[in-house]
């Protein structure tokens, strides 16, 4: 199985902050990530598909890059309505794997 | 819209069995496939397993080989999800989610895009 290794587990940033997220795969896996925002009582809902495309409807201050092993989802701004917990997730190869989560809090 | 409508909350004794429903609407169901996934309380999320809502073919995780069986009715654009020999480790939020489409030649390893509202599912002695 393909692990995903997301880095940091949780993080605390202000309003208008730089936020990176990191997930490493066990091995490689292409472009064939996604990434995930879950809030609390609801169901994940995603945010980029194959490593970099921006889901539609999706504000652009999320952005995402990588190759291979190491992959990286970036807010650019963040906002309050961004504070949730992100995961990402590996389709490359079955069974698909996510990422551990991160919890993005209000500092 | 492509909305995916899961069953209600289920509480089962250890040991049971549960069903859960996903039904899929705004979309040519047997065009794409279904994800299951499920959150323990408090957790990560967990892959299940997928199928092949044209022709009905599953590919399971091996933790849940032997205990999970999915089935679709297309009479009804609806998606099961039944897993037997329920423990307390089971209780948990349980998601479908739409898959890749079956005409792309790896939609079967694409990602979820459009998920349920989840069905809980509790499991006490």
């Amino acid at each position: 199985d393909i692990q995903m290794t997301q880095s940091p587990s949780s993080l605390s940033a202000s309003v208008g902050d730089r936020v990176t997220i990191t997930c490493r795969a066990s091995q490689g896996i292409r472009n064939d990530l996604g990434w995930y925002q879950q809030k609390p009582g609801k169901a994940p809902k995603r945010l980029i598909y194959a490593t970099s495309s921006l889901q539609s409807g999706v504000p652009s201050r999320f952005s995402g890059s990588g190759s291979g092993t190491e992959f990286t989802l970036t807010i650019s701004s963040l906002q309050p309505e961004d504070f949730a917990t992100y995961y990402c997730l590996q389709h490359n190869s079955y069974p698909l794997t996510f990422g551990g989560g991160t919890k993005v809090e209000i500092k | 819209q492509v909305q995916l409508v899961q069953s209600g909350a289920e509480v089962k004794k250890t040991g049971a069995s549960v069903k859960v429903s996903c039904k899929a609407s705004g979309y040519t169901f047997t065009r794409y496939y279904i994800h299951w996934v499920r959150q323990a309380p408090g957790q990560g999320l967990e892959w299940m397993g997928i199928i092949n809502a044209s022709g009905g073919s599953t590919t399971y995780a091996q933790k849940f080989q032997g205990r999970v069986t999915m089935t679709r009715d297309t009479s009804t654009s609806t998606i099961y999800m039944e897993l037997n020999s329920l423990r307390s480790e089971d209780t948990a939020m349980y998601y479908c989610a739409r898959g890749g489409s079956y005409y792309d030649s790896r939609g079967y390893l694409n990602g979820m895009d459009v998920w349920g509202q989840g069905t809980t599912v509790t499991v006490s002695s």
